[in-house]
């Protein structure tokens, strides 16, 4: 299964700025999905991601504050703009792959802003 | 849509056995996962069964799939304050459709 390299691996922002949380996957895959995790919840998932095309954002979620890059096969970014607090999350990008061992995660960018 | 579900908390005390129950609405589902996440941490795949199959066991792993009730369940032997973290279940369709998860169990072992 492909292994995720994910950073950063946490920051603390000021609230108006953006960051980009990278992905970098060992292997070429199809699909990456970006998800955030708010403190002691489950995942949702922010958007699919399939390079060559726009990514496909879930209810809830723009493009506008949430734009996603999907430059080629192993590389996928996730921008969160013009931040406020309520963006203090965990934020992870996934692969899709094969089953069954296809869906790998980074570790996890943990994102807080002041 | 696709919709898991499972228990929020668990208590056990280490030494003994733990199960974590998910309910699971898609009947199409290939496989099924169970993940792992520790504080701090990003999901590990900890097992997966096949839609075909009723039990797995993975060293103190056991899975039990009930496909007519559509219920999933883990049971950790021996449980460990290792063992301590938050467990998901999740449903992936196929490799390439998100997956859905269900809102984690948390999983406290009392030493």
């Amino acid at each position: 299964s492909a292994v995720i390299s994910q950073k950063p691996s946490r920051d603390i922002c000021q609230r108006g700025t953006s960051l980009t949380i990278q992905c970098q996957v060992d292997s070429q895959v199809t699909m990456m999905f970006w998800y955030r995790q708010q403190p002691g919840q489950s995942l949702t998932l922010i958007a699919t991601a399939n390079q060559g095309s726009e990514a496909t954002y879930e209810s809830g979620f723009v493009i506008d504050k949430f734009p996603i890059s999907r430059p080629n096969l192993t590389f996928s970014t996730l921008t969160v703009s013009n931040m406020s607090p309520e963006d203090s999350s965990i934020y992870l990008c996934s692969a899709g792959g094969p089953l069954p061992y296809g869906y790998t995660f980074g570790s996890g960018t943990r994102l807080t802003v002041v | 849509g696709e919709d898991v579900e499972q228990s929020l908390f668990l208590s056990v005390r280490e030494g003994d056995s733990s199960v974590i129950n998910c309910t699971y609405t898609d009947s199409s589902s290939t496989y099924l996962y169970w993940y792992k996440q520790e504080p701090g941490a990003g999901l590990q795949l900890l097992t997966y069964i096949f839609s075909n199959m009723d039990m797995k066991q993975d060293q103190r792993l056991t899975v039990l799939l009930n496909k007519k009730d559509k219920h999933l369940s883990l049971r950790i032997a021996d449980t460990q304050t290792g063992d301590s973290a938050i467990y998901f279940c999740a449903d992936p369709h196929s490799g390439n459709t998100p997956l859905v998860f269900g809102k984690g169990t948390r999983l406290s072992v009392i030493a």
